[in-house]
């Protein structure tokens, strides 16, 4: 498995608070990426990274900024959530583009009041 | 732009029956295509993958797929299947770009029942 943690695992938040997800990963792998999970929509993805401070926004990507300073971290920044924005979100990583294996975490269950 | 559709939300089917979960999919360019299984409150795993070559592809506990261009498919199927193999299964597909993307189709829920 690769070694992707996500930080909280679970959160519970109240509509218009901001909140703060964090993916982090020790494969040293280039792109990292922020999906959303939900019943009938299969995984849809918010936005991604291609490298240190390269980023791009993916299919859902309003309401959701991102950030990657780091190589081994992607942070994904709900600035003021939404009731709309309760969802399971995933990271996930690959070391490249094309044919590469993206590898998933563990996932963030967050829930928006 | 490509686009991947489930064609069953959820399968129920006994044990040691043979299962075949279906994923149709479009797009105007040549496609990498991935099935990834989650078993319940995990994340996903990477099942199988096609990237080219031999259309049929199989995983190591026994699922394979089959990479039709006419039909625009890569059913996945298990000629006998377990309890454990219980867990929701996504199809996905990547355009062949530098972005890496995946489009991921609603998923389909396998419940093997004893």
């Amino acid at each position: 498995d690769a070694g992707i943690t996500q930080s909280p695992r679970h959160k519970v938040t109240e509509t218009g608070t901001p909140v703060t997800l964090r993916c982090h990963q020790t494969e040293n792998h280039r792109y990292m990426y922020w999906y959303r999970q939900d019943p009938g929509h299969g995984l849809r993805l918010i936005h991604y990274s291609y490298g240190v401070k390269d980023t791009d926004k993916g299919e859902v990507s309003d309401g959701y900024s991102v950030s990657r300073s780091k190589t081994e971290d992607f942070l994904l920044t709900l600035e003021s959530a939404t009731s709309s924005q309760t969802s399971v979100y995933f990271c996930a990583t690959s070391g490249g583009a094309g044919t590469d294996t993206q590898y998933f975490g563990p996932g963030t269950r967050l829930t928006v009041l | 732009a490509q686009s991947v559709t489930q064609l069953d939300s959820q399968v129920p089917v006994f044990e040691e029956a043979p299962v075949e979960l279906r994923c149709n999919y479009s797009s105007s360019v040549s496609v990498y295509l991935f099935w990834y299984v989650q078993y319940p409150n995990q994340g996903l795993q990477l099942l199988l993958k096609y990237l080219s070559g031999s259309t049929l592809v199989e995983s190591i506990n026994g699922f394979e797929a089959e990479f039709n261009k006419s039909q625009t498919s890569f059913h996945l199927r298990k000629p006998s299947v377990h309890i454990s193999d219980t867990a929701e299964y996504f199809c996905a597909v990547r355009g062949a770009s530098n972005t890496g993307k995946l489009i991921f189709g609603q998923g389909t829920t396998l419940q093997v029942k004893p």
